[in-house]
């Protein structure tokens, strides 16, 4: 059965500071791994999509690597603004998402 | 407009009453899933479907029964069964285009009384 961990649990940073959030998962034999945003009490938005072929993917500030013999892959989100403050959960896929419980960023302005 | 519905956006039962959830997409995808959420917890997958009129059990099924009459809707419904229904539901789905990439609803809030 998958595993998955995000670290940290939490995160508070200033407007403009870059964010590093992690995520790990137990079995390398994915298929895709997909990124969400989740804004409280609401459902979750894709925000990145990697292949199990890929090592990262980009799309505007943010930027996804993956490395899927270590079972790692790191969320990198450039110059953070307050609208960035939600959850991001990490779910690695072999057909079926399994989910860690999540990184809550918050960005003070 | 294209998306997913779920409805209604919060719910409230008393015990041993049955529930059911609606799950609606005009997106034309042939997957739908549902998944619960409880505070701190990662998502879980309750069931999912590939095709119209076959859905497998996921990993907390239990308590849980759903149909898939159309390509469109995949209701759920909590029975009285399920020993902790209060939580958070979330209805996604995708299309088989080899990313799996899934989308996802507004989610319902269920509270038991």
């Amino acid at each position: 059965k998958q595993e998955v961990t995000q670290i940290p649990a939490a995160l508070s940073v200033p407007e403009g500071e870059n964010l590093v959030l992690n995520c790990s998962f137990t079995d390398s034999a994915i298929y895709n791994l997909q990124w969400f945003r989740q804004d409280p009490g609401k459902g979750l938005t894709s925000l990145l999509l990697i292949q199990s072929s890929q090592r990262e993917q980009t799309s505007g500030r943010l930027n996804a690597s993956l490395d899927k013999s270590s079972g790692r892959s790191t969320l990198y989100i450039a110059a953070s603004q307050p609208g960035d403050s939600a959850t991001y959960l990490c779910a690695p896929s072999d057909y079926k998402l399994s989910f860690g419980a999540g990184t809550t960023v918050t960005v003070r302005a | 407009d294209g998306g997913i519905t779920q409805s209604p956006k919060y719910l409230f039962r008393k015990e041993g009453q049955n529930v059911t959830l609606s799950c609606e997409q005009n997106l034309n995808h042939d997957a739908m899933y549902w998944y619960r959420q409880d505070p701190g917890q990662g998502l879980r997958l309750i069931y999912y479907s590939q095709i119209v009129n076959d859905f497998q059990k996921g990993d907390i099924a239990e308590g849980y029964s759903v149909s898939r009459e159309k390509k469109e809707s995949f209701p759920l419904t909590v029975t009285s069964a399920q020993k902790n229904p209060t939580a958070f539901y979330l209805c996604a789905s995708s299309v088989r285009d080899g990313t799996d990439t899934q989308y996802f609803g507004p989610g319902t809030r269920l509270t038991v009384l």
